[in-house]
């Protein structure tokens, strides 16, 4: 079955520094993958999407490569603020169907420390 | 973009009992889905709801325990019934524009 999986269930910086997370996934080769960020209490909120063919797409701070090679996403956040600390969730969607539905990873939660 | 609202924000139920959540989107949808966050875990999909016709259910999710009204393009309720601890959840729904996708607040529901 499809497996999209984040690495680290939590990651510490210091702000300023560039915050790294990793998406991996298995068994399939996905279109495209989305990220996400949702804080405490909140819905998830779209930041980036990466398509198969694209290999690094960049929104302000933000940074999201795919590497097709190592069934990979990674997701930078450069010059991080205490702001940036949130749960990061990277997602899917499920098989060849509607783009509405989505298989999420389990998420990393960052924290960016002053 | 969308604007989604959903109610109540947050409830404490009973086993036993059912609880009906309500999801309002600012915009004319085809489709919108309900997912589940039980704690400390990610977000799963409980079905599909497109207006008109029955909603689609995934694996694991039977319409028994979680039937789904989608009476128009902007409304859809998800009652989750028979209520179990189990069922102890954040309950978002969330409709999709191309390939974004926006989200609710969510419902917080506590089952003792």
């Amino acid at each position: 079955s499809q497996k999209i999986e984040q690495n680290s269930e939590a990651l510490n910086i210091q702000e300023g520094k560039t915050a790294t997370l990793t998406c991996n996934y298995t068994n399939y080769s996905p279109a495209y993958l989305q990220w996400y960020r949702q804080d405490p209490g909140r819905g998830p909120v779209f930041l980036l999407l990466i398509r198969e063919n694209e290999k690094e797409k960049r929104k302000e701070r933000l940074k999201v490569t795919f590497d097709t090679t190592l069934k990979q996403s990674l997701f930078h956040i450069t010059a991080s603020q205490p702001a940036d600390s949130a749960t990061y969730l990277c997602a899917n969607k499920i098989g060849g169907t509607s783009y509405g539905k989505l298989t999420f990873g389990q998420g990393t939660i960052l924290t960016v420390h002053p | 973009s969308a604007v989604i609202s959903q109610k109540p924000s947050r409830d404490i139920c009973q086993r036993g009992t059912s609880l009906t959540i309500q999801c309002q989107v600012d915009s004319q949808v085809t489709m919108m889905f309900w997912y589940r966050q039980q704690p400390g875990q990610s977000l799963t999909l409980i079905a599909t709801a497109n207006q008109g016709s029955e909603a689609t259910y995934e694996s694991g999710f039977v319409i028994d325990k979680f039937p789904i009204s989608r009476p128009n393009l902007t409304f859809s309720t998800l009652t989750v019934s028979n209520m179990s601890p189990e069922d102890s959840s954040i309950y978002l729904c969330s409709v999709g524009l191309t390939y974004e996708q926006y989200f609710g607040p969510g419902t917080r529901l506590t089952v003792t």
